[in-house]
């Protein structure tokens, strides 16, 4: 049971260029988020899944957009990056509104 | 959801009870406690919760104000590795809120040999 897991771990981009961060469970959790979390600054939600096929916006949506083909899986997506996404970002999932938020370790970003 | 406001920092000593504040005092009758941590840039680990009543587990124990207004988590013999940082989170599981939580500054707390 590897819990919440995420793809890469690090990654260097160049201004205008697009990449795709996975997020993957196998606790069958329903919920899944994606967070950014900017130096010295508590986390932010970008978008999250109430469950598969669907996916809605959270606090800070702009210029990202996910995808949750199927349960397991939550993708978010830079189609043009900035480099004010240069940000930590992590994942994760629980199994109910009320339940216990898992997190992933993290992927650390920088868009030159 | 509520506000909360935390001190931005403490200090404690290895072995001895870490007391972390919260102060929520627009929280409603339907919103949780939630506790987070956040060791060295990983992701946040969940502590415990509570609605009302004082809770304990095996990590820490909650203790909500019988006016639910403020709330301390204790954990009973700090050591190296608690030192992290510490979210207070005030949550409405109901209606729309979908799990999703509203992370502050949170509180570092410096565990010292």
């Amino acid at each position: 049971n590897a819990g919440v897991t995420q793809t890469p771990k690090f990654r260097v981009l160049k201004t205008g260029q697009s990449m795709t961060l996975l997020c993957a469970q196998d606790m069958n959790h329903e919920y899944m988020y994606w967070y950014r979390q900017d130096p010295g600054m508590g986390l932010r939600l970008i978008h999250y899944s109430v469950g598969e096929g669907t996916t809605a916006k959270g606090e800070v949506p702009d210029g990202y957009n996910v995808s949750r083909l199927k349960k397991q899986n939550f993708l978010l997506g830079l189609e043009s990056a900035a480099p004010s996404q240069t940000s930590v970002y992590f994942c994760a999932s629980n199994g109910g509104p009320t339940n216990t938020q898992y997190f992933g370790p993290g992927t650390r970003l920088t868009v030159l | 959801d509520a506000k909360t406001t935390q001190p931005p920092s403490m200090d404690c000593a290895e072995g001895r009870a870490a007391n972390l504040p919260c102060n929520h005092s627009t929280i409603s009758g339907n919103e949780y406690v939630y506790w987070y941590r956040q060791i060295h840039s990983q992701g946040p680990q969940y502590i415990i919760h509570g609605l009302k009543n004082n809770e304990t587990n095996e990590m820490a124990s909650l203790i909500i104000t019988e006016d639910r207004k403020s709330s301390t988590l204790i954990l009973p013999h700090a050591t190296l590795r608690d030192t992290a940082v510490y979210y207070c989170i005030v949550f409405n599981a109901g209606g729309t809120s979908y799990g999703k939580l509203t992370f502050g500054q949170g509180t570092i707390l410096t565990v010292h040999p």
